[in-house]
C-alpha cells in the first residue's frame, strides 16, 4: 500500500526567504503527483500537478520536480511572503490517491 | 470554474444522531469522493462513487454510508454518529474520463463535531 511521507510537519521562515517542502512515496508506480493548498479551516486547493512522464511543473514562485526513481518530490517556492503561510499537501495517484500529513508553514513579516 | 459545495461548514450533533453531509458539483463529473481530515493523518477516503447509484468503500467506511441518486450530488450519511467521527468531513470530484491526468477538486468541507 502506498505510503506518503511529508518532511518537515512544520517550518517557519521569514518573509522573502526560499524554501522548499518536501515529500516521499513509497511505490513509484503513480500517475501523477500533486501539491495542494489548505488554508486554516478550508478545503484543499491545487496547485501543481506533475504527471508521471514529467520531472517538473512550474506556477509563478511555485516549481514541484518529481523523481519517480527515488520516490521524491520537492515544492519549491521563491521569496515567500506572508500570504504563503498555509498547510501544504501532496498526493501521489496510483490506483487511489494518498495523501500525505500536510507541512504547515508560516511565512513571518 | 469547478464548484464544489458543501451543506454545511460547521455541525454539532450528539452521540446516537442519524447526520447527513451534502455535496454538490456543477462540472458534470463522474467520480465523486468523500474524505475525512484529521491531525497527523492526512486525508483518508472514506467512499467513492463512479457513477449515479454506484458506490465503493474507500479505506475507512465502517459507520457511514453514502447515496448518489443524481449525478451532481454525493452525500454522507452518519447512521449513529460517535464521538470517533468528530471530524473534518471534505468532498471531492474530478473528470471521470480523465481521472488519472486531471487534479480532485474539494469542496471548503465540513468541520463535524460529536457530542
Amino acid at each position: 500500500k502506498q505510503e506518503v511521507t511529508q518532511i518537515p510537519a512544520a517550518l517557519s521562515v521569514p518573509e522573502g526567504e526560499n524554501l522548499v517542502l518536501n515529500c516521499s512515496f513509497t511505490d513509484s508506480a503513480i500517475y501523477n503527483l500533486q501539491w495542494f493548498r489548505q488554508d486554516p479551516g478550508k478545503g484543499l486547493t491545487s496547485l501543481l500537478l506533475i504527471q508521471s512522464s514529467q520531472r517538473e511543473q512550474t506556477s509563478g514562485r511555485l516549481n514541484a520536480s518529481l523523481d519517480k526513481s527515488s520516490g521524491r518530490s520537492t515544492l519549491y517556492i521563491a521569496a515567500s511572503q506572508p500570504g504563503d503561510s498555509a498547510t501544504y499537501l501532496c498526493a501521489v495517484r496510483d490506483n487511489d490517491m494518498r495523501f500525505g500529513a500536510g507541512t504547515r508553514l508560516t511565512v513571518k513579516p | 470554474d469547478v464548484k464544489v459545495t458543501q451543506s454545511s461548514r460547521y455541525l454539532v450533533k450528539r452521540t446516537g444522531e442519524k447526520v447527513f453531509l451534502e455535496c454538490v458539483q456543477d462540472m458534470d463529473h463522474e467520480n465523486m469522493f468523500w474524505y475525512r481530515q484529521d491531525p497527523g493523518l492526512g486525508l483518508r477516503l472514506i467512499y467513492f462513487s463512479y457513477d449515479v447509484k454506484m458506490k465503493e468503500k474507500g479505506d475507512i467506511p465502517e459507520g457511514y454510508s453514502v447515496s448518489r441518486e443524481k449525478k451532481e450530488r454525493f452525500s454522507l450519511i452518519l447512521e449513529s454518529a460517535s464521538t470517533n467521527q468528530t471530524s473534518m468531513y471534505l468532498c471531492a470530484s474530478v473528470n471521470g474520463r480523465r481521472e488519472y491526468q486531471e487534479t480532485q477538486y474539494f469542496g471548503p468541507g465540513t468541520r463535524l463535531l460529536v457530542l
